[in-house]
């Protein structure tokens, strides 16, 4: 099993509507977890860092973390054709700094 | 505010031999990590620097050794280049605990012929 797991997509949702991106993780004592976009061709970026199970908002942005299910989540309301890039899911799983997912790509449709 | 600034943006290389790569963290920030990514893949982590140590690596060979610098600057070394070792390396910077995010810079493009 992979430490990190995220579908690889790609994701087409409509412009306007709510991307819903996933990730899974494997250690149960990981306490932080960030998301980054990376667009084509340049270095990641980051959107939202979660470190208590709920959510948490950020404009158009929520990351949903929950602990017990292992399960992080990224929501992007009112999406729009600049959204389109690669999301990156990073755990920071003890002894091993931060372990990234192989990224889900979105694709908004104009 | 000066972002993660890394040097050089693009380097060729041939196989069996040696690179080095640069590193200035962002303002503010004291700890360096240093990331591989091949294409479609997500960044896999080498190692991090803090205080002038090496305080975690990832599942890279010797061959793959850093530096940090008083300023907080970092070198990535790697000896022996190997086809394989053609990537995107990536420094991302921190300030303090293992947990905080991660700032990452533009990278350097390396590939080995």
């Amino acid at each position: 099993q992979k430490e990190v797991e995220q579908n690889s997509g790609p994701l087409s949702v409509p412009e306007g509507a709510i991307a819903s991106l996933n990730c899974t993780y494997s250690d149960r004592g990981s306490q932080s977890f960030f998301w980054y976009r990376q667009y084509s061709g340049k270095s990641p970026e980051l959107i939202m860092s979660i470190y208590s199970n709920g959510d948490k908002e950020d404009g158009r942005f929520t990351a949903q973390l929950n602990k017990a299910s292992q399960y992080v989540s990224l929501l992007i309301r009112d999406s729009q054709p600049s959204d389109s890039a690669t999301y990156l899911c990073a755990v920071n799983i003890q002894g091993q700094n931060f372990v990234f997912g192989p990224g889900t790509r979105l694709s908004v449709l104009p | 505010d000066a972002g993660v600034t890394q040097s050089p943006t693009h380097l060729i290389k041939t196989r069996g031999q040696q690179v080095t790569l640069r590193c200035s963290p962002k303002s503010g920030h004291d700890t360096v990590s240093w990331y591989q990514q091949a294409l479609g893949q997500g960044p896999q982590f080498i190692f991090q620097y803090y205080e002038e140590e090496e305080r975690q690596r990832g599942n890279f060979p010797d061959r793959f050794s850093g530096h940090q610098f008083p300023n907080y600057s970092s070198e990535l070394n790697v000896n022996a280049l190997l086809l394989g070792d053609s990537a995107l390396y990536l420094c991302a910077s921190s300030f303090g605990e293992e947990n905080q995010p991660q700032h990452f810079g533009d990278g350097t493009r390396l590939s080995i012929l």
